[in-house]
Formats: structure tokens, sequence, C-alpha cells
């Protein structure tokens, strides 16, 4: 079992839909879980990170963690064709060392 | 302008020859890591850095050296390139644990 897994996708979203992006970890202790974003060709940027049970909002995006059933989710608002990328999940184990584990990554295209 | 720097950011080598990946950043960041991104596998992290003089193994270690003698710099050593190392590295770098973690643009390796 994967230590940090996503479905690859590709996941097509028609524009101003709701895009849902899930990840589940394998290490029930983990502390800190994190979603990036990758365009093609270009280097990952932080979207969002959460610590704890439940609902991160930050404008169109929304972090959910479920550390019971250990799954991670990412829901896109009113998905915009800007938001086609490639999104990376990332789980850290423990508070106190820096260790990283990513996922292999989700595909997501808006279609306009 | 507050940014990551790596070079170089294209190289070709051959099996053996020894070289180092160059990584900068300017924001007076405590940590830093190296990562390698290969299709199919994502982002897997090398080593990491909480501070001068303090680092780490990630996931991926084996073949890698790294150092952090200077706040500022972490260069990536390759002793004997072999093809499997043949990826794209990403330098990375954040303030502290909890803060956003910014990505160099990346340098695409290949090993011959």
């Amino acid at each position: 079992q994967k230590e940090v897994e996503q479905n690859s996708g590709p996941l097509s979203v028609p524009e101003g839909a709701i895009a849902s992006l899930n990840c589940t970890y394998s290490d029930r202790g983990s502390q800190s879980f994190f979603w990036y974003r990758q365009y093609s060709g270009k280097s990952p940027e932080l979207i969002m990170s959460i610590y704890s049970n439940g609902d991160k909002e930050d404008g169109r995006f929304t972090a959910q963690l479920n550390k019971a059933s250990q799954y991670v989710s990412l829901l896109i608002r009113d998905s915009q064709p800007s938001d086609s990328a490639t999104y990376l999940c990332a789980v850290n184990r423990n508070f106190g060392n820096e260790k990283l584990t990513f996922g292999t990554g989700t595909r997501l295209t808006i279609i306009p | 302008e507050a940014q990551v720097t790596q070079n170089p950011r294209y190289l070709i080598t051959v099996t053996g020859k020894k070289l180092t990946v160059t990584c900068s950043q300017n924001m007076n960041h405590e940590y830093m890591s190296w990562y390698r991104q290969d299709p199919g596998l994502g982002l897997r992290q090398i080593y990491y850095s909480m501070n001068v003089e303090v680092t780490d193994k990630g996931d991926v270690p084996e073949g890698y050296k790294v150092s952090r003698k200077e706040k500022r710099n972490f260069p990536l050593i390759l002793e004997s390139p072999s093809p499997n190392q043949t990826s794209l590295y990403f330098c990375a770098s954040k303030r502290g644990s909890t803060d956003t973690q910014y990505f160099g643009p990346g340098t695409r390796l290949t090993v011959l």
C-alpha cells in the first residue's frame, strides 16, 4: 500500500462546477496535510495546509480532513479553466521532522 | 524579489561524473529540501535541512549528498551519477515548520 494515494485522473469537470479531489494516507499518526497545485512545466505551489479534523476554507478552496478515516480532500468551487493543473497531496508524518511524502497527483481539467 | 534559485536548469552528463546542483534562497528561511519528480512516482523527498549544519534523509537519499554550511545555500551533490538518477529536481525552502514551502524552478538532469 502506498503511503499517500491519489486517483491519477484525469478528472474532467465543467466550468463553474465543484471539483473534488481525494487523498488517502496509510500512517495513522500523520500530523500535517498539504495540497499543492502544479501547472504543466512549472513548480508546485502550496494551496492549502490543514492540521486538524474538519474543514478549512480559503476563497474557492476547501480542504477537508478526516483522521479517523485517513483521508484528506480538496474541493474547488466555481471551477475555472485556470484551475486545470495537477494537484498533489502531501503528508508530514511527524511534528519535529520535515519528512514530507507526496501522492502521485491528480490531473484536473476544467472544461469551458 | 523573494525566490529560490537553482543552477543549472538543464544538465546532461555521463555516468560517474561528479556533479553539483546549487540551490539558493534569499528569504532567510530555516528549512530547505530537495525533491525529485519522476513520471508515475510523483515528487519524492531526497534530503531536508532544518538549519545550518542540520540535515536528514528523506525517502530516497541513496546516491545523493547534501550540505548546509550557510543558511541560504543547500547544494545537492551526486558523487557518481547513474542513469536512474535522470529526473527533474526541485529545491524548496520555508521559514518555519508550518509556513508555506516555496519551490525553485527545477533542474532537469539527464545521466547517460
